[in-house]
């Protein structure tokens, strides 16, 4: 079964302080994408990043950074330095071979960052 | 720049009554999604499109109907509209899915609620 596991329903942090976000997912497919998708408070759900199965770099644009571990099924999210502005909800998503390309999002983790 | 637009953003039905959401892109996109979101269940996918002319189920199709009779329209109907439809509902889009990494656009969504 395919299926988008995040264990965190809710985090709150202090600005500046670093946080990750966990994702775990299952697929038996050796070829899937894996996604993080934000949406903030006005609702709208905006692409922050995606990694196939075969790259297992990590990943660093500004303050986001992204582990992906095939041996556990993980791509965690952190968040350095944490500010207001990225309090939202983030999803992960899982898109595999035989899916049409459609994406199996987790229930989502929502961080709140107090000032 | 408008990518994906959904119409209308807010809607309330009476348990029974019928309407139609319109998801509307102008990326040139050959499938198309509709998802509903609902607290602490993540994104589900209700129905999709691989192109015109063509639509699938997805997770959560019962009660709903689309229609994709061209490429940049996707349909999503409610005939009988029940409370257990109030949800938000989100379309997306993206190329075609045998390049599984492209990102789905998302629209900003439909608040939707049947009294």
């Amino acid at each position: 079964a395919q299926k988008v596991t995040q264990a965190q329903t809710e985090i709150s942090v202090v600005e500046k302080e670093d946080v990750t976000l966990d994702c775990v997912y299952e697929t038996r497919d050796t070829t899937y994408y894996l996604f993080w998708y934000k949406q903030p408070p006005s609702g709208e759900l905006v692409f922050l990043i995606r990694r196939n199965s075969f790259d297992e770099q990590n990943e660093i644009s500004g303050r986001y950074s992204w582990n992906f571990q095939k041996s556990t099924s993980s791509f965690n999210f952190t968040i350095t330095a944490s500010q207001v502005v990225d309090s939202a909800v983030y999803f992960c998503a899982l898109n595999y071979g035989g899916s049409q390309g459609n994406l199996i999002f987790g229930k989502g983790t929502k961080l709140s960052v107090k000032p | 720049n408008a990518g994906v637009t959904q119409t209308p953003k807010f809607r309330v039905l009476k348990t029974g009554q019928s309407m139609t959401l319109l998801c509307a892109q102008d990326m040139n996109h050959e499938y198309m999604y509709w998802y509903r979101q609902d607290p602490g269940m993540g994104l589900r996918l209700i129905h999709y499109s691989v192109g015109e002319g063509t639509t699938a189920k997805g997770e959560v199709p019962d009660g709903y109907n689309v229609s994709r009779l061209k490429k940049q329209n996707f349909l999503l109907g409610l005939e009988s509209a029940a409370p257990s439809q109030t949800s938000v509902y989100f379309c997306a889009s993206s190329y075609i899915s045998s390049r599984l990494n492209q990102p789905q656009h998302f629209g900003d969504g439909t608040r939707l609620s049947i009294l």
